[in-house]
This record gives structure tokens, sequence and C-alpha cells, in this order.
């Protein structure tokens, strides 16, 4: 079955500092989306990426989708602590059909002020 | 617009009891998925319903059922607690199902003593 492997699983930076966590699937992917989990909360839907090879950008936040469409990556430039929480990447089955999003092992990330 | 409205917040039960939580879903929105979040097992999906039926279901036992009513309105039960059932439970909804961006409710921590 469909496979989904988050790198790194945490990461600890400064503030100011780059983030990015990958995505990475054994199947090609119909989309991928991504989610970010507060500590506390509950999963808040980011930004969907359907097309190869896609980039979209969110303020400080890039997503892109590998042009393979098996793997994709958030990148935060200059993180704030309010970047603070584990972010998801959740790709649905290829074709969709099964309607079962199987969420990706999350990175969880710390920032220091 | 309200969000998915997950009740109740908190629960404590004793093993072997039987469990009932409830998810009002975004009005509109005819899929209502289920998950069960734990700091070992990060999201895993337990099931999906789109207009009263169930689409897909994840790797949980038998005690683990769900149904969705006429107004989307969803219900999930555990039977017989056991210890390791204490988790988050999500519940989330979407216009369309997995190819949608998911808005997931607040949560259930449920803990089973």
């Amino acid at each position: 079955g469909q496979q989904v492997m988050q790198i790194p699983q945490y990461q600890h930076v400064q503030e100011g500092e780059d983030f990015t966590t990958y995505c990475n699937s054994s199947t090609t992917l119909s989309n991928i989306q991504w989610y970010k989990q507060r500590p506390g909360g509950h999963p808040v839907f980011l930004i969907q990426l359907v097309k190869s090879g896609e980039v979209k950008k969110q303020k400080r936040l890039t997503f892109q989708f590998g042009e393979a469409k098996k793997n994709s990556s958030l990148h935060i430039t200059a993180t704030q602590t309010t970047d603070v929480g584990t972010y998801f990447c959740a790709p649905p089955p290829y074709g969709g059909t099964t309607n079962k999003l199987i969420f990706g092992t999350g990175t969880l990330l710390a920032v220091q002020p | 617009k309200a969000g998915v409205t997950q009740t109740p917040r908190y629960l404590i039960k004793t093993r072997g009891q039987q469990v009932t939580l409830s998810c009002s879903p975004i009005s509109g929105h005819r899929s209502v998925s289920w998950y069960q979040q734990t700091p070992g097992q990060g999201l895993q999906f337990l099931f999906e319903y789109f207009s009263e039926t169930q689409r897909n279901k994840g790797n949980f036992p038998g005690r683990f059922s769900g149904r969705q009513f006429s107004n989307s309105r969803s219900e999930m039960n555990v039977s017989t607690l056991e210890l390791g059932d204490s988790a988050l439970y999500l519940c989330a909804s979407s216009s369309g199902g997995a190819n949608y961006g998911y808005t997931f409710g607040s949560g259930t921590r449920l803990t089973v003593v």
C-alpha cells in the first residue's frame, strides 16, 4: 500500500533560520496536501499541490511538488516562533478513488527565540 | 461559517466501557473522516463517510464503528474500551473527499483508565 515518509522527524532552529521538511511517497500521487498542527491543537489545512513541478508560496512558506509527483517539500524562510508545530503532508491515493487521506509521519518544528 | 464541531472535548472512561463521539461537519460538507492521533502512531485513518455511506475504512478492529446521518453529522463508537484506545480522536469534513482540503475539528481527548 501507499507509504509516506517525512524527514526530518524533528528539527530545532534558531528564530530567523530557514527550515525545510520533505515528504516522499512510494507511489505516484495525484496531488498532495500540507497541514500544520500547533501544540495542543488540531491540523489546519495549508495548501494543495496538483501539478507536476508546481511551486506555491504563502508569505514565508514555499511548497513544491516534485516533477515525478512522488515527493514534495515545504520550506519556511526566516522562521518565527509562530511557526512552531508539526507539519504533515497528506497525499490522497492516486486517482483519489478511495477517499482515504493518509498523513505522513510529520515533522515537528521547534523555534528558539 | 461555523467550523467542525466535536463533542465532547474530553472524556474519561473505564476499560470495558463503550463510548460514542460526535462530529458536526461544516454546513454543506458531505464527507466526514475520522482519525485517531497518538504520540507513537501519529494520525491514523479510521473511516470516511459520504452521504451516509462508509466509503473507506482503516485498519482498526471491529470495536471501532461509525455512522453518518442524513444531515451529515457523524458519530463514532468504540466498544469494549482498552487502555490503548486512549488518544485524540479527530473528525475532518470536506466538500468532496480526499482530493479536497480537510477542515478538522478540535478533537475529543479520550482517556481510558
